[in-house]
């Protein structure tokens, strides 16, 4: 079952424009990550944010995390044609043993030239 | 260094037949998992191996099977397949890091269809 849904579901904007993906989350995590999947292909990880922190920057893209609401959001900043792709949130349970993501419903970003 | 390599990348079964696909890691992962994604139900974690040892199992019946080999190379099957199980597979492979926190590092998948 997903861990939680992101929002929107489908977000359209101008290349330029920012893009603010939110996630929620229904159980503890030790880290959560965003991906991006382009047209059914595989997976890329674009940022890893830990339990224990509440923003991270990478490149063109800020995440943060608040744990006591159990959410996280993905800005992308000054969007471009080539942002456009699914964005997934995965929440990581890893507790040394098993490996197990469990990510959210996704939302599709479409970037307008 | 090679990424994750999934074969076939499609496939088109017929109902009640079988399937094996098949997952070679990034060279030193061992940590290997699989995913299955449909329009439905999005994606949802099958099972992970480590070393070839099952760590941890989803909720996906009993037909869903996989096995992992001693050069870390993985393989999932399916049984008496069913239309819903059409989907994209995933297979992610992870570092073998102490401290344990790290990216998965995705295939580009294999496309299944059952007709």
């Amino acid at each position: 079952s997903q861990q939680g849904e992101e929002d929107p579901q489908a977000l359209s904007i101008q290349e330029g424009e920012n893009a603010t993906m939110n996630c929620s989350y229904k159980t503890s995590i030790n880290n959560l990550q965003w991906y991006r999947q382009n047209s059914g292909r595989g997976l890329v990880h674009l940022i890893l944010i830990r339990s224990n922190e509440r923003e991270k920057h990478s490149g063109r893209l800020r995440v943060t995390l608040d744990t006591s609401k159990k959410s996280s959001s993905l800005l992308i900043t000054a969007s471009r044609a080539a942002d456009t792709a699914s964005y997934f949130c995965a929440t990581d349970g890893y507790s040394g043993s098993a490996r197990q993501l469990t990510f959210g419903s996704g939302t599709q970003l479409t970037v307008l030239p | 260094k090679a990424g994750v390599t999934q074969t076939p990348r499609y496939l088109i079964k017929t109902r009640g037949q079988q399937v094996t696909l098949s997952c070679s890691p990034i060279s030193g992962h061992r940590s290997v998992s699989w995913y299955q994604q449909t329009p439905g139900q999005g994606l949802q974690f099958l099972f992970e191996y480590f070393s070839e040892t099952q760590r941890n199992k989803g909720n996906f019946p009993g037909r869903f099977s996989g096995r992992q080999f001693s050069n870390s190379r993985s393989e999932m099957n399916v049984s008496t397949l069913e239309l819903g199980d059409s989907a994209l597979y995933l297979c992610a492979s992870y570092p073998d890091l102490t401290g344990g926190i790290t990216e998965a590092f995705f295939g580009q998948g294999t496309r299944l269809t059952v007709v």
